[in-house]
Parts: structure tokens; C-alpha cells; sequence
């Protein structure tokens, strides 16, 4: 069971937007920076988001990011087939002194 | 070119151990903090070490502290996790990442290809 919570699932038609939440608690998203990843089946994670709502260079304005109190949000508009993939949260939590991962939402563009 | 490139993976029974590299090409190895992060077949990400840029600061997943060691060498562009008394659930693609220095542990900008980690009898 994953510390931090996402739904399992999401899905949009192309063009639409999505949102994918991630909820934690005081001791990791409350109080620390939020970062999301996206996986292709058979490759690696890809960095999305960081420091809550942060584009790394190379990442489109499509991909949002956002943060209020224990939960946090990734919002992707326009939606393509290209979308299609795993989305992870990820935050520091300073009780465990580890990184924590929410379970993963996969994302079905229909 | 970034590159992250990890080896050492591969099929050892429960109890034994591996011991896996991160060799880091394209940019200056000693400014930047590193991660290892593994993937159980089908399942999410899971973190599982931490040490900065220097070595002086480590942490590690309850799941594998006092089994696992994570190490670098600095002059060799190279990351190293030491894993000892191996577990079936420790099966997964181990990945390195990096995190850029003066932002959170959980930036990871960039990632290796992976490694896959078999334990079984």
C-alpha cells in the first residue's frame, strides 16, 4: 500500500483535459515539494513536474501542476493518444526520511 | 548527453547478493545527488536509496535498510548499490536517477535504461 493515494485509472477522449490527484499528509506533501513522473510500458520513468508545479525544459505547458494542503494534482489538457501512459507522484516525507511514490494512475486516451 | 547506464543485474537465489553500477557520462557526477529506484514486474515505482552529491548523506527504504548499501565514486562517474541477504520481493528493474543539486530528493531529471534484479531458487 502506497503512502501516497492515486487512482488507479483515469481516461478522456483526445483533446480533453484530465486531471490526476495525490493525496498524502502533513509529514509529505503538506510540507514538501511534489514531483510527477510519466512511464511507456518498457521504458523509464520521465520527469513532469517538480517542485510542485515546475516544467523541466522540453516538457509542453499541456502538463500542469498543482498543490493545496495534503493533496496535490496533475492537470494535462489537449489530450492526445501520445498521453497514454503511467502517471506517479512522488514527495519526500520527512517522518520516514524516504521518498514516497503514489500507486500510479494509468491514463486511457479513447 | 546525459547518459545513465546501470549493470550488474541478473538471477541469484534468496540470500545471495549483487551488486549494481550507475555509470554517469555527459555531465559532472560529483554536483549532482542520486537515487535508486526500483520497478517489481507490473507493479509501480518504489524508492529505495538516497546519497548526495558528496556521500556524506544517505537514507534508505525501511524495506532494505541493513541489507542494501548505496555507495558512489566520485573520480569514476559511478554509482553502486551493494545488496546482501536478497529477497524474493527484492525482484524488480533497479533504475538510477539523478537529482539535480538545490532542488527536492524526488527531482529526478534524469534516469538509466534499468537493470533487472531476479531473485528465485
Amino acid at each position: 500500500q502506497s503512502v501516497l493515494t492515486q487512482p488507479p485509472s483515469v481516461s478522456a477522449a483526445p483533446g480533453q483535459k484530465v486531471t490526476i490527484s495525490c493525496s498524502g499528509s502533513n509529514s509529505n506533501i503538506a510540507n514538501n515539494y511534489v514531483s510527477w513522473y510519466h512511464q511507456l510500458p518498457g521504458t523509464a520513468p520521465k520527469l513532469l513536474i517538480y517542485e510542485n508545479n515546475k516544467r523541466p525544459s522540453g516538457i509542453p505547458d499541456r502538463f500542469s501542476g498543482s498543490k493545496s494542503a495534503t493533496s496535490a494534482t496533475l492537470g494535462i489538457t489537449g489530450l492526445q493518444t501520445g498521453d497514454e501512459a503511467d502517471y506517479y507522484c512522488g514527495s519526500w516525507d520527512t517522518s520516514l526520511t524516504a521518498v514516497v511514490f503514489g500507486g500510479g494512475t494509468r491514463l486511457t486516451v479513447l | 548527453e546525459v547518459q545513465l547506464v546501470e549493470s550488474g543485474g541478473g538471477l541469484v537465489q534468496p540470500g545471495g547478493s549483487l551488486r549494481l553500477s550507475c555509470a554517469a557520462s555527459g555531465f559532472t557526477f560529483n554536483n549532482y545527488n542520486m537515487n535508486w529506484v526500483r520497478q517489481a514486474p507490473g507493479k509501480g515505482l518504489e524508492w529505495v536509496s538516497y546519497i548526495n552529491s558528496g556521500g556524506a548523506t544517505i537514507f534508505y527504504a525501511d524495506s532494505v535498510k541493513g541489507r542494501f548499501t548505496i555507495s558512489r565514486d566520485n573520480a569514476e562517474n559511478s554509482l553502486y548499490l551493494q545488496m546482501n541477504s536478497l529477497r524474493d520481493e527484492d525482484t524488480a528493474v533497479y533504475y538510477c536517477a539523478r537529482v539535480p543539486g538545490m532542488t527536492s530528493r524526488t527531482t529526478m531529471d534524469y534516469w538509466g535504461q534499468g537493470t533487472l534484479v531476479t531473485v528465485s531458487s
